[in-house]
């Protein structure tokens, strides 16, 4: 039974270029999150996806935004990086929005 | 006030040691809880559920205070294997409920 799972593990960018994650979930997982997590901080929601719509948005610029696929993956894309936007980006899914998430590995991000 | 606040720590204890944290919310209609578990450089790891009524996972007992707003987090006979960083998650609501983590506090356990 695979867990969620995301890719890729690590990419660099530099200023000003669009980058896409991509999240498949836990099987029999419905909801999915995504989060920024940078060091030493907890992970900052950014936005939740269910039945392929946005559900739920954080505080996090429109150049963040998302997709959820019929087989409910899903990508996260940000546009015109920034060096601020250099973090761990973690996807969790769940099965309802109040149920305990389970996250995958990561992507971790460097903006040069 | 933050919405959701940890102490950071870090927690230096002997292994054997019994060791608390504790997570304050602000908002009152929060619902779920939970702890997570988030070792260097690795993502998180769900620990435990908070119920109402505390639960207890062999050596840690989670508690909630609705009244005081708070979650804790007991660890008893720690292990030097239970050094990790320490999440606890706050649904709040906001249309449909926002899954909103603490920093985390960090717990060193040494020999």
């Amino acid at each position: 039974d695979a867990g969620v799972t995301q890719s890729p593990t690590h990419l660099i960018k530099t200023r000003g270029q669009q980058v896409t994650l991509r999240c498949s979930p836990k099987s029999g997982h419905d909801t999915v999150c995504w989060y920024q997590q940078a060091l030493g901080q907890g992970p900052q929601f950014i936005f939740q996806y269910y039945e392929e719509e946005e559900r739920q948005r954080g505080n996090f610029p429109d150049r963040f935004s998302g997709h959820q696929f019929p087989n409910y993956s899903s990508e996260l894309n940000v546009n015109a990086l920034l060096l601020g936007d250099s973090a761990l980006y973690l996807c969790a899914s769940s099965s309802g929005e109040e149920q305990p998430q389970h996250f995958g590995d990561g992507t971790r991000l460097s903006i040069l | 006030r933050k919405e959701v606040e940890q102490d950071p720590g870090p927690f230096n204890v002997p292994e054997g040691a019994t060791v608390a944290f504790n997570c304050t919310y602000s908002n009152s209609a929060s619902q779920s809880f939970f702890w997570y578990r988030q070792d260097c450089r690795k993502e998180p790891k769900l620990l435990m559920s908070v119920y109402s009524s505390g639960n207890e996972d062999g050596r840690f007992t989670a508690q909630l205070n609705r009244a005081s707003q708070y979650i804790s987090l007991l660890i008893r006979d720690s292990k030097l294997s239970d050094s990790a960083t320490y999440l606890c998650v706050v649904n709040r609501p906001g249309g449909s409920y926002i899954p909103t983590f603490g920093r985390g506090t960090s717990l060193i356990v040494h020999p």
